[in-house]
């Protein structure tokens, strides 16, 4: 079974600073997709960013990149520039490439507070 | 506008007495799922459903159904709710299974069994 491990269950940066959440994975699948979700308090879970582990070069969303490691199992969260509105909680999630089901499997999260 | 729909978004109830969240999406999504939400756990999977009439169990199935009628409806029900069922619920959907097909999330609903 797959399993997602985010080891910081809490973080805070300064505002237009950059902050990095790590995340590492254990799968013995060479095929998957990898996201990073935001939940902000309003509790809406909101797609950041993803990857797809065939594809080596990094995904980017404007402030948000992730570092993705394949052969460590990593896929760290940098957001550059913080912001205010970044305070949230970010869960790292997996999913197996085919998948019959689906199944996102999720890290614990890590509550991130963007301080002014 | 594309969204998922659930509710209530808040529900206090007691312990055995049966209720149902229920879940719309307009995306015309085949695949839906039901998570929940515990701290220092993350999301885990309750049921999903590749379609209408197919469901299936998730990591923690016990003490919920599921009925999939409609593409659009996937409610969950509680037939006899504990205390242990007290958790944040999400409904999620995506086009279809497989491929690179992020899931959509609902805004949750927050349950509390006494």
């Amino acid at each position: 079974a797959q399993t997602v491990t985010q080891s910081q269950p809490e973080m805070s940066v300064q505002e237009a600073e950059t902050v990095t959440l790590s995340c590492t994975y254990d799968t013995s699948e060479s095929n998957y997709y990898l996201f990073w979700y935001k939940q902000p308090p309003s509790r809406q879970m909101i797609l950041v960013i993803r990857q797809e582990a065939y594809k080596q070069q990094n995904a980017t969303e404007n402030r948000f990149s992730v570092n993705f490691q394949k052969a460590a199992k990593s896929f760290s969260l940098k957001i550059s520039d913080s912001q205010l509105g970044d305070t949230a909680m970010y869960f790292c999630a997996f999913m197996k490439r085919p998948d019959n089901n689906n199944d996102m499997r999720f890290g614990a999260g890590t509550r991130l507070t963007v301080k002014p | 506008e594309a969204q998922v729909t659930q509710n209530p978004r808040y529900l206090i109830t007691v312990t055995g007495k049966k209720l149902t969240v229920t879940c719309s999406q307009n995306m015309n999504h085949e695949y839906m799922s039901w998570y929940r939400q515990d701290p220092g756990l993350g999301l885990r999977q309750i049921y999903y459903s590749m379609n209408v009439e197919v469901t299936d169990k998730g990591d923690v199935p016990e003490g919920y159904k599921v009925s999939r009628k409609e593409k659009r409806n996937f409610p969950l029900i509680l037939e006899s709710p504990s205390p242990n069922q007290t958790s944040l619920y999400f409904c999620a959907s995506s086009i279809r299974q497989g491929g690179n097909q992020p899931q959509h999330f609902g805004d949750g609903t927050r349950l509390s069994i006494l």
